[in-house]
Order: structure tokens, then C-alpha cells, then sequence
């Protein structure tokens, strides 16, 4: 069974750091770019970066409220990407899902099932 | 950034119904390659996103012939010829053109 398996949530205080782990299981990630999506609670979705894969450089891109803070890696002979989080604000709150991207549909094709990361004193 | 616009926000359809949701990008979506990098999504109520359709208008694995994406440019609808109740969810249209990839705001599908 293909899965994404996101886990190192938990609360933080104002400007802590955390990170993010992101294994996949079932099919080689290594293919893949991986990205990250976040979803604040009754919200919509907000993409907050990808990395792409290795024939790709392992190209890193970040939405501009997290650029400066946060930095995507991976490790594929882990199967497993990361989300580092640094400086981390209230308004970072939010459900963290990572997800495959396929560059053959343009899409991300696999997601986890999230990881809830909570800023607060 | 490349803004994504829905419409509209909330869709209540009777089952049986079809339904049309509509997706307007700020820039074309059609790169170089031909390809136009406009895909739907549904996340289902405690569930994470899944996609629906990729590349406009190709359905993904697994999704029924009952979901349909058209359009081109920067306008594009997702159709259901006929709502079942396992559709409810909210649906996002999301451009994978250039980063930062954008996500419309929503359309939250509930049965009558």
C-alpha cells in the first residue's frame, strides 16, 4: 500500500524551532518532488514549499511568508523528506500534509494524512 | 503570485443533480510544453486532499467518469454529472505553473 506518513507535530512556544518528517511507503520517493501544504483550522490550503527531485537538482521553493524560516531536504535513501521550522509565529498554526508531486500529471498525487503543529505560549 | 478565483464558494446540489464549479487563474496556466498545469482537488470531510483531475481535464486513478475538468487559459470548470452523497467535501482548483503553486479559495459541495 502506497502512504506518506507525516510526523513531528506537536506545540511549540513563539519562536521555536521543529521538524517536520515525511516517510513514504509502498513506492520510492525518490522519483518524486515533495511538497508541502498547510492547512490552518476551517481554512483552505496554502502550498508552503517543494524540493524537487535529484534529476532535478533537488531544487528548493518556499511561499514567501515561510521563506527565511523554513528549509525543505530529503534523504532517499531514507524515503523520508523533511520540513525544518525555525522562528516559528502563531499564525504558522496549522495542519502540515506533504505530498508527492508526479511530474508526469502535474499533480500531487500521494498525500499524508497531516501533522498538527501548534505556536503558542 | 498567480491568483486563483472559484466560484462559487458554497454549492448545495440536490443527489442525482450535476454540478459545475468554476476556476478563473490570474495568468494562463499554459506552459511551453503544451501542457496547461490546472488541477482539482477534494478533501473530503476529515480527510486529507485527494486529486480529481490533473493537467485540466485528465481524470487521476480511480476517480468516476461522472467528474469531468474542461477549460483552457485561465478558465476552467470542474463538472459531477450527477452528485452522489459521497461527493461532499470542499473542491480547490490549484495552478502548478510556477512557484509559489496557489489554490483557490474553495467550494464547499453539501447535499440538499
Amino acid at each position: 500500500e502506497v502512504q506518506l506518513v507525516e510526523s513531528g507535530g506537536g506545540l511549540v512556544q513563539p519562536g521555536g524551532s521543529l521538524k517536520l518528517s515525511c516517510a513514504a511507503s509502498g513506492f520510492t520517493l525518490s522519483g518524486s518532488g515533495i511538497s508541502w501544504v498547510r492547512q490552518s483550522s476551517g481554512k483552505g490550503l496554502e502550498w508552503v514549499g517543494r524540493i524537487r527531485n535529484k534529476a532535478n537538482s533537488y531544487a528548493t521553493a518556499y511561499a514567501a511568508s515561510v521563506t527565511g524560516r523554513f528549509t525543505l531536504s530529503r534523504d532517499d535513501s531514507q524515503n523520508t523528506a523533511y520540513l525544518q521550522m525555525n522562528s516559528l509565529k502563531t499564525e504558522d498554526t496549522a495542519i502540515y500534509y506533504c505530498s508527492s508531486y508526479n511530474y508526469a500529471s502535474g499533480s500531487f498525487h500521494y498525500w499524508g494524512q497531516g501533522t498538527l503543529v501548534t505556536v503558542s505560549s | 503570485d498567480i491568483v486563483m478565483t472559484q466560484s462559487p464558494l458554497s454549492l448545495p446540489v440536490t443527489p442525482g443533480e450535476p454540478a459545475s464549479i468554476s476556476c478563473r487563474s490570474s495568468q494562463s496556466l499554459l506552459h511551453s510544453n503544451g501542457n496547461t498545469y490546472l488541477n482539482w482537488y477534494l478533501q473530503k470531510p476529515g480527510q486529507s486532499p485527494q486529486v480529481l483531475i490533473y493537467l485540466g481535464s485528465n481524470r487521476a486513478s480511480g476517480v468516476p467518469d461522472r467528474f469531468s475538468g474542461s477549460g483552457s487559459g485561465t478558465d476552467f470548470r470542474l463538472k459531477i454529472s450527477r452528485v452522489e452523497a459521497e461527493d461532499v467535501g470542499v473542491y480547490y482548483c490549484m495552478q502548478g505553473l510556477q512557484t509559489p503553486f496557489t489554490f483557490g479559495q474553495g467550494t464547499r459541495l453539501e447535499i440538499k
